[in-house]
């Protein structure tokens, strides 16, 4: 069974200090792992799709990486407005067809 | 262009009630997905629509679960005889034919008393 877990589950920072979200998962075959986030009330926003191994992609302050078992999310210097849940989900090439399978997500408040 | 837009945005019943979610997609994508998220949870998958039929719907929990999309654009999400525990928002997505990347709506927040 796919699995997607996220950590920590909650994340506070100061404006400016930067960290990393980490999601780790297990699928019979990686056909993409998808980060979005998700501000309250809201449906989840796409950010970045990452599909093999050593590729890394950034937006903003934003910057995530893939290994073959996890995937960060690299976040600069952050500003108060980067406060969100940032999900994680994967989809299987094997037996998963579209459906994404999603972790729970890591709740990022950043304070200035 | 528009987003994918879901109504209502809330919706309170009482438990034994029918309810209907609507879900209209972005324009042009052929794929539509439903997902349900409980509180502190990431969303979990119902159903996944290709065009008008059902191409996967694994996740629908039980028989009081359905969905339709007759034309291939709008969807309803359709729930039986609702429980409490159907409470949650109930999310729909897009995405273009072979595309993988999924955008979602704004959710109904369902709330069954």
């Amino acid at each position: 069974e796919d699995q997607v877990t996220q950590s920590p589950e909650a994340l506070r920072l100061q404006e400016g200090e930067s960290s990393s979200l980490n999601c780790s998962y297990t699928v019979s075959g990686l056909r993409g792992l998808f980060w979005y986030r998700q501000d309250p009330g809201k449906g989840p926003e796409f950010l970045f799709t990452l599909y093999s191994a050593g590729e890394e992609k950034e937006k903003e302050r934003l910057k995530a990486t893939l290994t073959k078992k996890e995937s960060f999310l690299h976040i600069t210097a952050p500003k108060p407005e980067d406060s969100a849940t940032y999900l994680c989900a994967v989809q299987d090439l094997v037996r998963g067809g579209n459906k994404l399978v999603f972790g729970a997500g890591t709740i990022l408040r950043v304070k200035s | 262009g528009a987003g994918v837009s879901q109504t209502p945005s809330n919706k309170v019943t009482e438990k034994g009630k029918y309810v209907e979610l609507r879900c209209d997609p972005i324009s042009g994508h052929t794929a539509l997905y439903w997902y349900r998220q409980s509180l502190g949870q990431g969303p979990e998958f119902l159903i996944y629509f290709q065009g008008t039929g059902a191409a996967d719907d694994s996740g629908l929990p039980n028989d009081r679960f359905f969905a339709v999309r007759p034309e291939g654009s709008v969807s309803t999400l359709k729930i039986q005889r609702t429980e409490r525990g159907d409470s949650a928002v109930y999310l729909c997505a897009s995405s273009l034919q072979g595309q993988e990347t999924q955008y979602f709506g704004p959710g109904t927040r369902l709330l069954v008393l």
